[in-house]
């Protein structure tokens, strides 16, 4: 089993949709969980950080860690076309929050 | 432009030819990175430098070589490349190992 597992996609949705973008995970001494996004042509950039378990919200990103199941979860609420890029989660593997392992990242598509 | 600078955007070359990439950081971080992002792969962790000195190299083959002259410049210099190495060559930053990455736009490598 891979350590972390994401579906590539891609995603298709209509302008307004809830987005539900997820990840899982074999290892659990697992702590931090990230959320990076990446335009076509850009480097990734970091949209969300949660330690541990439980919710974090920033405007229209909700950011959820079940550790139990391992599973982490990126909600996007009221999605705009602006949106459409690729997501990674990430998790620091080692003592270093810099030796990161990356999903595959979801394609993320939202039409008008 | 992002406070990480990679030079050039584009390199195409020739499995005998030596070329380096170039990474510049503006951000005052002290430990930067090599990524390797290949298509339906997740990014890979290449190298890692803390205050200029290695601190992890993930089993890179040796055509591969890194140098990093001072907290804010990090090279990686490229000989005798396969074309299984044609790849986007990510650059990375942070302010110390213990917090999260700021990436370059890439360097999109061709071997031919």
């Amino acid at each position: 089993q891979k350590e972390v597992e994401q579906d590539p996609g891609p995603l298709s949705v209509p302008e307004g949709a809830i987005v539900s973008l997820n990840c899982t995970y074999s290892n659990s001494a697992f702590q931090y969980f990230m959320w990076y996004r990446q335009y076509s042509r850009k480097g990734p950039e970091l949209l969300m950080y949660t330690y541990s378990s439980g919710n974090k919200e920033d405007g229209r990103f909700t950011a959820q860690v079940d550790k139990s199941s391992k599973y982490i979860s990126l909600f996007i609420r009221d999605s705009q076309p602006s949106d459409s890029a690729t997501y990674l989660c990430a998790m620091p593997q080692g003592g270093s929050q810099g030796n990161l392992i990356f999903g595959k990242g979801t394609k993320l598509s939202v039409k008008p | 432009e992002t406070g990480v600078t990679q030079t050039p955007r584009h390199l195409v070359m020739g499995m005998t030819n030596k070329k380096s990439l170039k990474c510049e950081q503006h951000l005052g971080h002290n430990a930067m990175y090599w990524y390797k992002q290949s298509a339906k792969k997740p990014l890979e962790l290449m190298f890692v430098y803390n205050f200029k000195e290695q601190t992890e190299n993930n089993s890179v083959p040796s055509r591969f070589s890194p140098e990093c002259p001072n907290s804010s410049h990090l090279f990686l210099h490229l000989h005798t490349l396969q074309p299984e190495d044609s790849a986007l060559y990510l650059c990375a930053s942070s302010q110390v190992l213990q917090s999260p990455l700021h990436f370059g736009n890439g360097t999109r490598l061709t071997v031919t």
